[in-house]
């Protein structure tokens, strides 16, 4: 079935640095792809989006990377902050009955350190 | 902003007990949703709804169930809770059934003994 899954559970940098974080999807229908912050104690919270038609999007100090051809999906963050701190998830949308329903992957921990 | 509630923060019960997790959201969103978060696991989807009265179970549906008679209100039943069901439990909604951007409460961190 559908899955989206994360290379790697933890990543740690230090402040200042830039940060990666990848992910690999399997359902090539997909369209639409979102990565959330998480961070301790509170609920993911969006910080970027991209479709399908778009190789690259950028926001302020992310940036999302897709690479269709193999399925791939990555998020870099420029010049890390230890608020940067936090699990981040990558997830897809995928149609359900009557409309859209979002798959997420296993997360990443990302330690930044000062 | 959007506010997604959820009515506890944590939550301990017995085996076999029926629980129940409420989520309220205030700006009339369509879409509202439970998943589960298991270390390793991610988030994993209970069930949604995408109007009022109506329910679509997720990838786990089993040993839960659903109710949404107001759009602003999504409860999760839990009909005799067991200890796999220890787990913290996220409620999220969205605009509409394009389901882009979730908007997600703080969880409930449901422990049953």
């Amino acid at each position: 079935g559908e899955s989206v899954g994360l290379h790697l559970p933890t990543l740690s940098v230090q402040e200042g640095d830039n940060s990666i974080i990848n992910c690999a999807y399997s359902n090539s229908a997909s369209d639409y792809f979102i990565w959330y912050k998480q961070e301790s104690g509170k609920g993911p919270q969006f910080i970027i989006d991209i479709r399908s038609n778009m190789d690259k999007r950028q926001g302020q100090r992310v940036t999302v990377l897709l690479n269709k051809t193999v399925k791939h999906l990555s998020l870099q963050i420029a010049a890390t902050q230890p608020g940067d701190s936090a699990v981040y998830f990558c997830a897809e949308n995928i149609w359900g009955s009557g409309g859209f329903k979002t798959i997420f992957g296993a997360g990443t921990r990302l330690f930044v350190k000062a | 902003d959007v506010k997604v509630t959820q009515s506890s923060r944590y939550l301990v019960k017995r085996t076999g007990e029926k629980v129940f997790l409420e989520c309220v959201q205030d700006m009339d969103h369509e879409n509202m949703f439970w998943y589960r978060q298991d270390p390793g696991l991610g988030l994993r989807l209970i069930y949604f709804s995408y109007d009022v009265k109506m329910k679509e179970k997720g990838d786990i549906p089993e040993g839960y169930s659903v109710s949404r008679e107001k759009k602003e209100r999504f409860s999760l039943i839990l009909e005799s809770a067991s200890t796999n069901q220890t787990s913290m439990y996220l409620c999220a909604s969205s605009v509409d059934t394009t389901n882009e951007k979730l908007f997600f409460g703080s969880g409930t961190q449901l422990s049953v003994l």
